[in-house]
């Protein structure tokens, strides 16, 4: 059974600090993973979508890395500002029952102060 | 493109009513994902859909969910009675039917049950 997790739950940063959120999971035959913002009372917004071939992906501040063997992906945030306060959720996409399935961590909290 | 449209955007019941949920996917979209997110946690699938197939429903408690895809487009999703363990946001997304492709999500719909 796939599992995703996510370390740390919750974490506190001051402004301009680059910083590295990390997700786990536990069956390396994924299609991609995909990592999310979601901010209070919102749904969520796609960041950068890694397919399995792939080690990196870029997009502005943000840089996502995977790597399949060790069933690891890190989100790198480059000079953190207060409005990348949210929450930060990543999601693996696998092979179930003749289709596919997105399966969720439980996501970090990340606070930015001014 | 247009996007996932939910509806209603908040809804707020009595235990032992019961509630609809809408969900408009991205034309083309053939799997369409059903997820509640409670407070603090990650989203979890309560049931997907190819066209208007269920694949999994495994973590749906069917007792008092319930969710169709007519015609293999819009879908409803169905509580009664509710409990206020049911106090979510539910999130539908929508996706191509290939394995290299990203999920697209709704804004949700935050129920509250008092």
């Amino acid at each position: 059974k796939q599992e995703v997790t996510q370390i740390p739950a919750a974490l506190s940063v001051p402004e301009g600090e680059n910083l590295v959120l990390n997700c786990s999971f536990t069956d390396s035959a994924i299609y991609n993973l995909q990592w999310f913002r979601q901010d209070p009372g919102k749904g969520l917004t796609s960041l950068l979508l890694i397919q399995s071939s792939q080690r990196e992906q870029t997009s502005g501040r943000l840089n996502a890395s995977l790597d399949k063997s060790s069933g690891r992906s890190t989100l790198y945030i480059a000079a953190s500002q207060p409005g990348d306060s949210a929450t930060y959720l990543c999601a693996v996409r696998l092979v179930w029952s003749g289709g596919f399935k997105t399966i969720f961590g439980a996501g970090t909290r990340l606070f930015v102060k001014a | 493109e247009a996007g996932v449209a939910q509806s209603p955007r908040y809804k707020i019941i009595e235990k032992r009513q019961s509630v609809a949920f809408w969900c408009n996917p991205i034309s083309g979209h053939a799997t369409l994902y059903w997820y509640q997110q409670i407070l603090g946690q990650g989203p979890k699938l309560l049931i997907q859909f190819q066209n208007n197939g269920v694949v999994d429903d495994s973590q749906l408690p069917k007792d008092r969910f319930s969710a169709e895809r007519l015609k293999g487009v819009d879908s409803t999703l169905k509580i009664q009675p509710a409990k206020l363990e049911d106090s979510a946001v539910y999130l539908c997304a929508s996706s191509r039917n290939r394995p290299n492709t990203e999920a697209f999500f709704g804004q949700g719909t935050r129920l509250t049950v008092v």
